[in-house]
């Protein structure tokens, strides 16, 4: 089955300071992995997707991701963060052997971004 | 604004009244997917459309709930006999295809809360 998690429930940075919100997941082929920010009162919002390439994977505001996979993690990072990168960030997978569209959330993991 | 559209984006309905939710995809989109989000949680999938037809279920969509995508524009997901289990964000997302495929990224609307008292 596939499955997507997020170990750290929340995250705490200070401005400027580089950021990681870990994700690791498990399918059994090949996997689509994208991560999204959803802020309060806001719908998720596409950041970045790793389907095939580089392994580095560059994304909106300055985010950036890297696939390994023999650690079958998928860790979002920023070089320096922002107060307004403070949101929700969820990790989510499809396996490309599977037949459905469905995307896999993890639970989440809340960045908090100290001036 | 050409995103994702949903309505209501407040409901609060008694326990065994029937609700019913809108999505506008965006237009060119011709996927149309529905979550179910509750607090602490993801995104759990509920279904999909491709144009009209209804290609895929979560075994989440329990015989109360039906969605429908009648003109393979807007879709509707409809509630029966609403539990306070029930009480959760309702997402709309939509994607093209074309170059985009089946690893295109989902956009998703501002979602419809539900409180069922």
């Amino acid at each position: 089955a596939q499955s997507v998690a997020q170990p750290e429930d929340q995250v705490n940075v200070a401005e400027g300071n580089p950021l990681t919100v870990k994700c690791t997941y498990s399918v059994s082929g090949n996997p689509y992995l994208f991560w999204y920010v959803q802020y309060p009162n806001r719908g998720l919002q596409f950041l970045l997707k790793y389907i095939t390439g580089d392994n580095l994977v560059k994304g909106s505001y300055g985010f950036e991701a890297e696939f390994n996979k023999s650690q079958t993690s998928f860790h979002l990072k920023k070089p320096s963060a922002l107060v307004s990168d403070s949101a929700l960030y969820f990790c989510a997978v499809r396996d490309m052997a599977q037949a459905g569209t469905a995307l896999i959330f993890g639970k989440g993991t809340t960045l908090s971004v100290s001036s | 604004d050409t995103g994702v559209s949903q309505d209501p984006r407040h409901k609060i309905t008694k326990r065994g009244q029937n609700v019913t939710f809108r999505c506008d995809p965006i237009s060119e989109h011709n996927r149309l997917y529905w979550y179910r989000q509750t607090l602490g949680q993801g995104p759990e999938f509920l279904t999909y459309f491709q144009n009209e037809a209804q290609l895929e279920k979560s075994r989440l969509l329990s015989d109360r709930f039906s969605a429908e995508r009648p003109k393979g524009s807007f879709s509707t997901l409809e509630i029966q006999r609403t539990e306070q289990g029930d009480s959760a964000m309702y997402l709309c997302a939509s994607s093209p295809t074309g170059t985009g495929g089946m690893d295109g990224e989902q956009y998703f609307g501002p979602g419809t809360r539900l409180t069922v008292t």
